[in-house]
């Protein structure tokens, strides 16, 4: 079975610096997407960015960005210019297989602090 | 409007009340899935469907069932309600096919059994 592990419980960044979330996977598939969603106080899963396995270029959605290392199965998010609003719950997750089901880990809380 | 809703958005039952939640979705999409969101344990996969024909049992199923009643409507249903399932509860949608795998959440509702 897959899994997602994330690391880091809690990060902190001052505002306007960068941060990096960390993320491991484990799967034996080799076509498989990944995915970073935001989850504010508003308790809303919000879609940051997407990476297709099968391509090796990281993907970038303005501020946020990622680093793909397919063969160390890790993906990590990371967000430049961090902005108050970006404080909130960051779950890395991992979709494959039949059904495309989504395998999430355990979460990320970032405070931003001013 | 949003695209996926859910209903209630929150809900405080007793031990052993039978319960229902509601997902309605205008994205036109065939796949819709219900999870479970517990702290520290991100979200997890109850039932999911393909279509209204297609019913399938994801990693906690147990306790749970599942009606989907059009393409546009699935629901979670709690025969007996126990405090462990107290939980914020999510459903998301998705087209079927091939790169299609992106996710589209709901606004959860958050269930207290007591």
């Amino acid at each position: 079975a897959q899994t997602v592990t994330q690391s880091q419980p809690e990060m902190s960044v001052q505002e306007a610096e960068t941060v990096t979330l960390s993320c491991t996977y484990d799967t034996s598939e080799s076509d498989y997407y990944l995915f970073w969603y935001k989850q504010p106080p508003s308790r809303q899963m919000i879609l940051v960015i997407r990476q297709e396995a099968y391509k090796q270029q990281n993907a970038t959605e303005n501020r946020f960005s990622v680093n793909f290392q397919k063969a160390a199965k890790s993906f990590s998010l990371k967000i430049s210019d961090s902005q108050l609003g970006d404080a909130a719950m960051y779950f890395c997750a991992y979709s494959g297989g039949y059904g495309n089901k989504l395998v999430f880990g355990a979460g990320t809380i970032l405070r931003v602090k001013s | 409007d949003a695209d996926v809703t859910q209903t209630p958005r929150n809900r405080i039952t007793k031990t052993g009340k039978r319960i229902m939640l509601e997902c309605s979705q205008t994205k036109g999409h065939d796949r819709m899935y219900w999870y479970r969101q517990d702290p520290g344990l991100g979200l997890r996969l109850i039932y999911y469907s393909f279509d209204v024909k297609d019913i399938n049992k994801g990693e906690i199923s147990d306790g749970y069932s599942v009606s989907r009643q059009a393409q546009a409507k699935f629901s979670l249903s709690l025969e007996s309600a126990i405090p462990n399932q107290t939980a914020l509860y999510f459903c998301a949608t998705s087209e079927a096919g091939v790169g299609t795998d992106t996710q589209y959440f709901g606004p959860g509702t958050r269930l207290t059994v007591l």
